[in-house]
């Protein structure tokens, strides 16, 4: 299993502004991942995140936007940039193991609930 | 298309009952995993069962089984002996290649009466 501290776990920001969420994990992972959900909703992927390369993004979510840093294997932050009350959310990171096993299952880290005033 | 259809949204299930909750898959690929998860009210994600595309038997955990129909492309999760700690959003989710992502469903709200 693996353990993912998330930070910070809610904030209110001003519109406008920008909030960067990081993601530490007790042991080395491949491929960590960002998602959003709103309260009651399903997970929508936002990208995903391997050490040693640029994120890939999902269909209607841009770099701009949602900027990823992934230094090492064990610590990525998404940052929300120029907020809107649409972004109000709550952001989740996620991360799997073993990109080349398929039978391994997803941990994620208890959530960041951002809401934008 | 959606990759993973949940086609209920809300479900009641009596104490002590069993109950299925339904989940369709979308994949041209013949490798992937199908993967169910609860998230109660307080938020964690928590992972329940695994049913690999190759795996000829269905996957069983505890009170979780996994009714897996491959040529209906379905993977439906069978909760067994409900009880009131199962009240809770329960997610179907799919990772294939070549981006081994997990895509989740809509989710459906299962609620156990006692």
């Amino acid at each position: 299993s693996a353990v993912i501290s998330q930070k910070p776990s809610r904030d209110i920001c001003q519109r406008g502004t920008s909030l960067t969420i990081q993601c530490q994990v007790d042991s080395q992972v491949t491929m960590m991942f960002w998602y959003r959900q709103q309260p009651g909703q399903s997970l929508t992927l936002i990208a995903t995140a391997n050490q040693g390369s640029e994120a890939t993004y999902e269909s209607g979510f841009v770099i701009d936007k949602f900027p990823i840093s992934r230094p090492n294997l064990t610590f990525s932050t998404l940052t929300v940039s120029n907020m809107s009350p649409e972004d109000s959310s709550i952001y989740l990171c996620s991360v799997g193991r073993g990109r080349e096993i398929m039978n391994t299952e997803a941990f994620f880290g208890q959530g960041t609930r951002l809401t934008v005033v | 298309a959606q990759k993973i259809t949940q086609t209920q949204p809300g479900m009641f299930v009596q104490e002590k009952e069993a109950v299925t909750l339904d989940c369709t898959y979308d994949t041209s690929d013949p490798s992937y995993g199908l993967f169910w998860y609860k998230q109660p009210s307080s938020g964690e994600m928590i992972f329940l069962i695994y049913q690999g595309s190759y795996d000829q038997q269905n996957a069983t955990e505890g009170r979780y089984s996994l009714n897996f129909q491959k040529a209906r492309k379905s993977a439906n999760l069978v909760i067994s002996a409900s009880q009131l700690g199962d009240s809770a959003m329960y997610f179907c989710a799919m990772r294939e290649a070549p981006g081994y992502k997990y895509i989740f469903g809509t989710g459906t709200r299962l609620k156990v009466l006692a």
